[in-house]
Protein backbone atom coordinates (compact mmCIF):
# COMPACT_ATOMS: atom_id res chain seq x y z
CA UNK A 1 0.00 0.00 0.00
CA UNK A 2 1.45 3.41 -0.56
CA UNK A 3 0.56 6.74 2.30
CA UNK A 4 0.26 10.33 1.13
CA UNK A 5 2.66 12.75 3.00
CA UNK A 6 1.64 16.83 3.30
CA UNK A 7 3.30 18.89 5.27
CA UNK A 8 2.07 19.78 8.58
CA UNK A 9 1.47 23.17 8.50
CA UNK A 10 1.93 26.09 6.44
CA UNK A 11 1.42 29.87 6.83
CA UNK A 12 1.20 32.94 4.33
CA UNK A 13 -0.07 36.56 4.01
CA UNK A 14 -3.44 37.42 2.66
CA UNK A 15 -3.03 37.93 -1.03
CA UNK A 16 -0.25 35.74 -0.94
CA UNK A 17 -0.14 32.61 -2.86
CA UNK A 18 0.87 28.96 -1.31
CA UNK A 19 1.17 25.97 -2.32
CA UNK A 20 0.65 22.89 -0.60
CA UNK A 21 2.52 19.26 -1.59
CA UNK A 22 1.25 15.90 -1.18
CA UNK A 23 4.24 12.93 -2.00
CA UNK A 24 2.93 9.24 -2.80
CA UNK A 25 5.50 7.39 -1.13
CA UNK A 26 5.12 4.10 -3.61
CA UNK A 27 3.64 3.92 -6.78
CA UNK A 28 2.74 6.14 -9.84
CA UNK A 29 0.91 9.85 -8.23
CA UNK A 30 -0.38 9.66 -11.80
CA UNK A 31 -2.07 6.06 -11.82
CA UNK A 32 -5.44 7.38 -10.35
CA UNK A 33 -6.69 10.72 -9.48
CA UNK A 34 -6.11 12.96 -6.72
CA UNK A 35 -8.49 15.48 -5.15
CA UNK A 36 -8.02 17.71 -2.19
CA UNK A 37 -10.68 18.39 0.64
CA UNK A 38 -11.28 21.87 2.86
CA UNK A 39 -11.76 21.07 6.27
CA UNK A 40 -12.58 24.33 8.26
CA UNK A 41 -12.71 24.34 12.02
CA UNK A 42 -16.01 22.51 13.80
CA UNK A 43 -17.07 21.39 10.30
CA UNK A 44 -17.20 18.59 7.73
CA UNK A 45 -14.78 18.60 5.24
CA UNK A 46 -15.51 19.97 1.13
CA UNK A 47 -14.13 18.97 -1.81
CA UNK A 48 -11.70 22.32 -3.65
CA UNK A 49 -10.16 19.87 -5.96
CA UNK A 50 -11.60 16.48 -7.98
CA UNK A 51 -9.57 14.35 -10.50
CA UNK A 52 -6.17 16.27 -10.22
CA UNK A 53 -7.27 19.82 -11.12
CA UNK A 54 -10.74 19.92 -11.59
CA UNK A 55 -13.24 22.74 -9.02
CA UNK A 56 -16.45 21.90 -8.47
CA UNK A 57 -19.23 24.76 -8.87
CA UNK A 58 -18.82 27.41 -6.40
CA UNK A 59 -14.76 26.72 -5.22
CA UNK A 60 -12.91 30.17 -6.08
CA UNK A 61 -10.61 29.52 -9.09
CA UNK A 62 -8.36 30.74 -6.50
CA UNK A 63 -7.75 27.46 -6.07
CA UNK A 64 -5.85 25.04 -8.34
CA UNK A 65 -4.25 21.98 -8.47
CA UNK A 66 -1.71 19.79 -10.39
CA UNK A 67 0.22 16.47 -10.48
CA UNK A 68 3.94 16.11 -11.24
CA UNK A 69 5.10 12.89 -12.24
CA UNK A 70 9.02 14.20 -11.93
CA UNK A 71 8.43 14.52 -7.85
CA UNK A 72 5.34 11.69 -7.93
CA UNK A 73 3.21 14.46 -5.79
CA UNK A 74 0.28 16.55 -6.16
CA UNK A 75 0.08 20.35 -5.29
CA UNK A 76 -2.74 22.65 -4.05
CA UNK A 77 -2.42 25.86 -4.83
CA UNK A 78 -4.39 28.94 -3.70
CA UNK A 79 -3.86 32.16 -4.90
CA UNK A 80 -4.68 35.89 -3.37
CA UNK A 81 -5.11 34.28 0.11
CA UNK A 82 -7.85 35.49 2.27
CA UNK A 83 -8.65 34.76 5.73
CA UNK A 84 -11.57 32.75 4.91
CA UNK A 85 -8.96 29.88 3.40
CA UNK A 86 -7.45 29.29 6.29
CA UNK A 87 -8.42 25.95 7.29
CA UNK A 88 -6.95 22.07 7.46
CA UNK A 89 -6.61 20.75 3.43
CA UNK A 90 -6.15 16.66 2.95
CA UNK A 91 -5.47 15.52 -0.36
CA UNK A 92 -6.69 11.70 -1.18
CA UNK A 93 -5.91 9.21 -3.59
CA UNK A 94 -7.11 5.22 -4.26
CA UNK A 95 -5.48 2.55 -5.04
CA UNK A 96 -6.41 -1.20 -4.80
CA UNK A 97 -9.43 -1.33 -3.48
CA UNK A 98 -8.02 1.03 -0.72
CA UNK A 99 -8.73 5.08 -0.08
CA UNK A 100 -5.83 6.96 1.32
CA UNK A 101 -5.85 10.06 2.80
CA UNK A 102 -2.57 12.71 3.41
CA UNK A 103 -2.35 13.52 7.11
CA UNK A 104 -3.96 17.11 6.60
CA UNK A 105 -1.71 20.32 6.19
CA UNK A 106 -2.73 23.67 8.66
CA UNK A 107 -2.90 26.89 6.80
CA UNK A 108 -2.71 29.77 8.93
CA UNK A 109 -3.65 33.09 6.53
CA UNK A 110 -1.75 35.76 9.05
CA UNK B 1 -28.87 18.41 -3.52
CA UNK B 2 -28.02 15.47 -2.14
CA UNK B 3 -27.38 15.33 1.96
CA UNK B 4 -26.40 12.99 4.23
CA UNK B 5 -27.33 12.26 7.81
CA UNK B 6 -25.74 10.30 10.95
CA UNK B 7 -27.54 8.83 13.53
CA UNK B 8 -26.87 6.26 16.47
CA UNK B 9 -25.54 6.74 19.91
CA UNK B 10 -22.53 9.16 20.86
CA UNK B 11 -21.53 7.17 23.64
CA UNK B 12 -20.89 2.97 23.68
CA UNK B 13 -18.83 1.18 26.11
CA UNK B 14 -15.51 -0.40 25.43
CA UNK B 15 -15.91 -4.12 23.81
CA UNK B 16 -19.54 -3.09 22.84
CA UNK B 17 -20.36 -2.74 18.60
CA UNK B 18 -20.39 0.89 17.17
CA UNK B 19 -23.47 1.04 15.19
CA UNK B 20 -24.66 4.10 13.00
CA UNK B 21 -26.77 4.87 10.33
CA UNK B 22 -26.72 7.44 7.39
CA UNK B 23 -30.31 8.94 6.04
CA UNK B 24 -29.66 9.72 2.35
CA UNK B 25 -32.24 12.60 0.91
CA UNK B 26 -32.00 14.01 -2.72
CA UNK B 27 -30.45 11.15 -4.24
CA UNK B 28 -30.96 7.05 -4.26
CA UNK B 29 -28.68 4.86 -3.20
CA UNK B 30 -29.81 2.53 -5.35
CA UNK B 31 -27.68 4.85 -8.01
CA UNK B 32 -25.50 2.82 -10.22
CA UNK B 33 -22.94 5.10 -10.38
CA UNK B 34 -21.88 5.52 -6.90
CA UNK B 35 -21.05 3.50 -3.94
CA UNK B 36 -21.83 5.07 -0.39
CA UNK B 37 -18.88 5.51 2.45
CA UNK B 38 -17.79 5.89 6.13
CA UNK B 39 -14.73 7.99 6.87
CA UNK B 40 -14.03 8.89 10.48
CA UNK B 41 -12.04 11.43 12.38
CA UNK B 42 -10.42 10.91 15.87
CA UNK B 43 -10.60 14.12 17.79
CA UNK B 44 -7.94 16.47 16.23
CA UNK B 45 -6.18 14.07 13.53
CA UNK B 46 -6.80 13.24 10.38
CA UNK B 47 -9.33 11.40 8.42
CA UNK B 48 -9.52 7.28 8.22
CA UNK B 49 -11.32 6.06 5.44
CA UNK B 50 -13.16 3.13 7.01
CA UNK B 51 -15.57 1.30 3.92
CA UNK B 52 -17.17 1.71 1.15
CA UNK B 53 -20.50 0.54 0.02
CA UNK B 54 -23.04 -0.44 -3.37
CA UNK B 55 -26.38 -0.98 -3.31
CA UNK B 56 -26.05 -3.88 -5.39
CA UNK B 57 -24.49 -5.25 -1.67
CA UNK B 58 -20.60 -5.14 -3.28
CA UNK B 59 -18.46 -4.03 -0.22
CA UNK B 60 -14.91 -2.80 0.19
CA UNK B 61 -12.90 -1.79 3.88
CA UNK B 62 -9.72 -0.59 5.05
CA UNK B 63 -7.75 -3.46 5.67
CA UNK B 64 -6.64 -2.49 9.10
CA UNK B 65 -10.71 -2.06 10.36
CA UNK B 66 -11.80 -5.27 7.96
CA UNK B 67 -12.16 -7.85 11.12
CA UNK B 68 -13.99 -5.38 12.76
CA UNK B 69 -16.26 -3.56 10.48
CA UNK B 70 -19.25 -3.87 8.42
CA UNK B 71 -21.24 -1.65 6.39
CA UNK B 72 -24.70 -2.53 4.79
CA UNK B 73 -27.74 -1.00 3.37
CA UNK B 74 -31.22 -0.90 3.22
CA UNK B 75 -32.29 0.71 -0.09
CA UNK B 76 -35.93 0.17 0.97
CA UNK B 77 -35.52 2.91 3.49
CA UNK B 78 -32.37 4.89 1.13
CA UNK B 79 -29.98 4.45 4.14
CA UNK B 80 -26.80 2.45 4.71
CA UNK B 81 -25.05 1.51 8.21
CA UNK B 82 -21.98 0.90 9.88
CA UNK B 83 -21.48 -1.79 12.67
CA UNK B 84 -17.67 -1.63 14.40
CA UNK B 85 -17.11 -4.38 17.06
CA UNK B 86 -15.46 -4.96 19.87
CA UNK B 87 -14.56 -0.84 20.23
CA UNK B 88 -12.07 0.51 22.40
CA UNK B 89 -11.23 4.41 22.90
CA UNK B 90 -9.12 4.14 20.13
CA UNK B 91 -12.24 3.97 18.08
CA UNK B 92 -13.48 7.48 19.65
CA UNK B 93 -14.18 9.80 16.81
CA UNK B 94 -16.37 11.67 15.01
CA UNK B 95 -17.90 9.46 12.17
CA UNK B 96 -18.95 10.86 8.79
CA UNK B 97 -21.55 9.33 5.88
CA UNK B 98 -20.19 10.11 2.57
CA UNK B 99 -21.76 9.39 -1.50
CA UNK B 100 -18.42 7.95 -3.53
CA UNK B 101 -17.94 9.20 -7.03
CA UNK B 102 -16.51 5.86 -8.70
CA UNK B 103 -15.78 5.73 -12.42
CA UNK B 104 -13.02 5.01 -14.93
CA UNK B 105 -11.66 8.22 -16.72
CA UNK B 106 -8.43 7.99 -19.23
CA UNK B 107 -8.09 4.83 -17.72
CA UNK B 108 -7.23 5.89 -14.47
CA UNK B 109 -9.62 5.02 -11.59
CA UNK B 110 -11.34 7.88 -10.04
CA UNK B 111 -13.06 7.53 -6.34
CA UNK B 112 -13.75 10.21 -4.16
CA UNK B 113 -16.23 11.57 -1.44
CA UNK B 114 -18.69 14.66 -1.97
CA UNK B 115 -20.77 15.48 -0.36
CA UNK B 116 -20.26 14.46 3.45
CA UNK B 117 -22.37 14.44 6.42
CA UNK B 118 -22.25 16.58 9.49
CA UNK B 119 -20.68 14.32 11.22
CA UNK B 120 -21.62 12.70 14.61
CA UNK B 121 -18.85 11.94 17.61
CA UNK B 122 -18.98 8.82 19.18
CA UNK B 123 -17.07 8.21 22.43
CA UNK B 124 -16.01 5.08 23.29
CA UNK B 125 -16.02 4.74 27.40
CA UNK B 126 -17.35 2.86 30.29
Amino acid sequence: NFMLTQPHSVSESPGKTVTISCTRSSGSIASNYVQWYQQRPGSSPTTVIYEDNQRPSGVPDRFSGSIDSSSNSASLTISGLKTEDEADYYCQSYDSSNQVFGGGTKLTVL
Amino acid sequence: QVQLQESGPGLVKPSETLSLTCSVSGASISSLIYYWGWIRQPPGKGLEWIGSIHYSGSTYYNPSLKSRVTISADTSKNHFSLNVSSVTAADTAVYYCVRVVVGLKWLRLLNWFDPWGQGTLVTVSS
